[in-house]
C-alpha cells in the first residue's frame, strides 16, 4: 500500500475513445504529478499540480487534459490518443514545503494504457 | 541538456552478496537525490534519499553514497535477497524546483 491509488490498472481504448485516469492520494500531500513511463526511456514528467494549481505542463499534447479538483485527487482525461501514447501512466504525490524543501515523491502503481 | 544516467543496464548478483548500483548526473546544481525501486507491475517505490550536504546515508540494508566532485551517486544493498530483484532508478532535483529528473534504470537480478 503506497498511499497513492490509481484506477483503472489497465485500460484498452481505441483512438477515437474518451476515457479518464484517476489518482487519489491518502498521504496529506499538497502536490500531485502525472508521469509517462515507456519502455527503455526515463520517466517523463507530464504535469505538476501544487495546491490544486497547475505549475508545470511539460509540452504535453492537448489530447491529454489534466484536472485537479482538490489536493487529494488528480485526473487525466484522454481523447483521440495515438498508438505511441501506449505506456504506463504513473501518478505521484509529495509534500512541497516552503522554499521548495526536499521531500520524495510517492508513486501509485500506474495505469497500463494500450491504444488500439 | 542536463541528464541523469546509469552506468549498467543490468546487474546480476548472487543471493547474499552485496550489490552496488551506480548513477552519474551532470547537473552540478542538483542538491537532492533519490533512489527508487520498481518491481514488475508496480510503481516506483521510495528507498532512500540524500541531500548534497551529505556524502553518505544509511538505511535498512541500503547505503547511498554521493560524490559531488565527480557527480556520482551509488546505492549499496547489503546481503542481497531475491526480493531485491527489481529496476532501480536514481533521480535528482536542483534547487527549489519540484521537478525530478530520472535515469533510465538498472535491472538487478538476484540469482540463487
Amino acid at each position: 500500500e503506497t498511499g497513492v491509488t490509481q484506477t483503472p490498472r489497465h485500460l484498452v481504448m481505441g483512438m477515437t475513445n474518451k476515457k479518464s485516469l484517476k489518482c487519489e492520494q491518502h498521504l496529506g500531500h499538497n502536490a500531485m504529478y502525472w508521469y509517462k513511463q515507456s519502455a527503455k526511456k526515463p520517466l517523463e514528467l507530464m504535469f505538476v499540480y501544487n495546491f490544486k494549481e497547475q505549475t508545470e505542463n511539460n509540452s504535453v499534447p492537448s489530447r491529454f487534459s489534466p484536472e485537479c479538483p482538490n489536493s487529494s485527487h488528480l485526473f487525466l482525461h484522454l481523447h483521440t490518443l495515438q498508438p505511441e501514447d501506449s505506456a504506463l501512466y504513473l501518478c505521484a504525490s509529495s509534500q512541497v514545503q516552503g522554499r521548495g524543501g526536499n521531500q520524495p515523491q510517492h508513486f501509485g502503481d500506474g495505469t497500463r494504457l494500450s491504444i488500439l | 541538456g542536463e541528464s541523469v544516467g546509469l552506468h549498467l543496464p543490468t546487474l546480476s548478483v548472487q543471493e547474499g552478496d552485496n550489490s552496488i548500483i551506480n548513477c552519474a548526473y551532470s547537473n552540478s546544481a542538483s542538491d537532492y537525490f533519490i533512489w527508487y525501486k520498481q518491481e514488475s507491475g508496480k510503481g516506483p517505490q521510495f528507498i532512500i534519499d540524500i541531500r548534497s550536504n551529505m556524502d553518505k546515508r544509511q538505511g535498512q540494508r541500503v547505503t547511498v553514497l554521493l560524490n559531488k566532485t565527480v557527480k556520482h551517486l551509488s546505492l549499496q544493498i547489503a546481503a542481497t535477497q531475491p526480493g531485491d530483484s527489481a529496476v532501480y532508478f536514481c533521480a535528482e532535483r536542483a534547487g527549489t524546483a519540484s521537478k525530478l529528473t530520472f535515469g533510465t534504470g538498472t535491472r538487478l537480478q538476484v540469482t540463487l
